[in-house]
This record gives structure tokens, sequence and C-alpha cells, in this order.
């Protein structure tokens, strides 16, 4: 158990729809990361906060956006849901900024139907 | 910028049998390296790092990796597998300055049967 929680673990929706995952990072860490994982696509990194400011983007698409709040938590908003945006997202999460050392979460599993 | 080429998809082996998991890497920085490991249904799990020092570096579970600056390569290895080692193995590169963000490769999966 890396100490990093996500939420739901399983999300199934429609096409066009509007979701939000939900990340919780270890205690005391102050960066966290966002990561898809699809078979075409393989592990992407999305984007990183650190203590609330945005400090990274990666291939994140714009109908895809992420906050971090003041208590650390972070959440990643999908929006015009496509056929293509199924699948694994994970959180990691980091004591320094912008860190190698990461620790990951579960993951949630997003199925667009 | 940094990317990583694992070339072998899929890596099927009888349980007790050594195995090697390829790893190659390009970048224009110094780099640092890793290997993750996926079990299913699972996050990714740290199995060992490279930052510095040593070539040879060791992590958990009986695996160890060697960095090879000249072939740009990151092997991973072990010499007796377990069918518990059935899962999806990542190597991953990080520059070793300013933002260290993760490039993964696109995974190897290992499939131990007896």
């Amino acid at each position: 158990d890396s100490g990093v929680t996500q939420t739901p673990k399983h999300l199934i929706t429609a096409t066009g729809q509007r979701v939000t995952l939900r990340c919780s990072p270890r205690s005391g860490d102050l960066s966290v990361y966002w990561y898809q994982q699809s078979l075409d696509q393989g592990l992407q990194f999305l984007i990183q906060y650190y203590n609330g400011e945005e400090r990274a983007k990666g291939n994140i698409l714009e109908r895809f956006s992420a906050q971090q709040f003041p208590d650390l938590h972070s959440e990643l908003n999908l929006s015009s849901l496509e056929l293509g945006d199924s699948a694994l997202y994970f959180c990691a999460s980091s004591v320094r900024d912008s860190s190698y050392e990461q620790y990951f979460g579960p993951g949630t599993r997003l199925t667009v139907t | 910028a940094q990317s990583v080429t694992q070339l072998d998809s899929q890596v099927p082996v009888f349980e007790e049998a050594p195995v090697e998991l390829r790893c190659n890497y390009s970048s224009s920085v110094s780099v640092y390296l890793f290997w993750y490991v996926q079990y299913p249904n699972q996050g990714l799990q740290l199995l060992l790092k490279y930052l510095s020092g040593s070539t040879l570096v060791k992590g958990i579970n009986g695996f160890e990796a060697e960095f090879n600056k000249s072939q740009t390569s990151f092997h991973l290895r072990k010499p007796s597998v377990h069918i518990s080692d059935t899962a999806e193995y990542f190597c991953a590169v990080s520059s070793n300055t300013g933002f260290q963000k993760l490039v993964f490769g696109t995974g190897t999966r290992l499939l131990v049967s007896p």
C-alpha cells in the first residue's frame, strides 16, 4: 500500500458526459501527478500540481482539467468524454516538487460506452 | 526530451528460469532510470532505481538491473523467477535536473508458467 488513495475504483459512463476522479496523496506529500494508461498510448504523464499550483503539463487534452485543493487532495475532471478516453488513470504523489520519487495510487478505471 | 524503448511486449518463461527484460533509453541529458512493476488490478510499485554510483542496482523481490551508459540500456534481470512474478514491468527515465517527469516505456508482460 503506497498511501495514495484514489476514488472511485471503477467508473462507467457514456460519451459526452463529465466525470471527476479524486486523489488523496500520501501524508506529507505536496506534489500530485496524474497519468493516463491506455492500450494504445501506454502510460502518459498528464499534469502535476505542487502545493495547490500547477507545475507541469504533459499530454493533457483541453477537455481535461485538474486542481489541487488546500488539503492537498486533487481532482481530475474529464468532460465531453469520448470512447478513446477509456483508460486507467493513476495519481502519484511526492514530497518534493517535480520529483522522480513518486508513489502511485491503485488507479481509477474509466470505461466510456 | 527522453524516450524509453522496451522491445519485448511479452516474455514467457518457466518457473525457476532466469529472465532478462530489456530497456533502452534516449536522452540528451543525464538521467535517472527506474523499473516499476504493475500486478493485475494494482498501481505501479517501484522495483529499483539508478541515480548514480554503482551501475549494478539491486531492488526488491530479487530483481537487479545494470546501467550501461555506452549502450544506453538498463536491462532488468532475475536469476530465478516465481509464478508470483507474473506482472507488467515498466522501465522509466527522468532527467536528473529540473522537472523530473517520468517517461515510461510501453511495458513488458512477464508470464511465468509452472
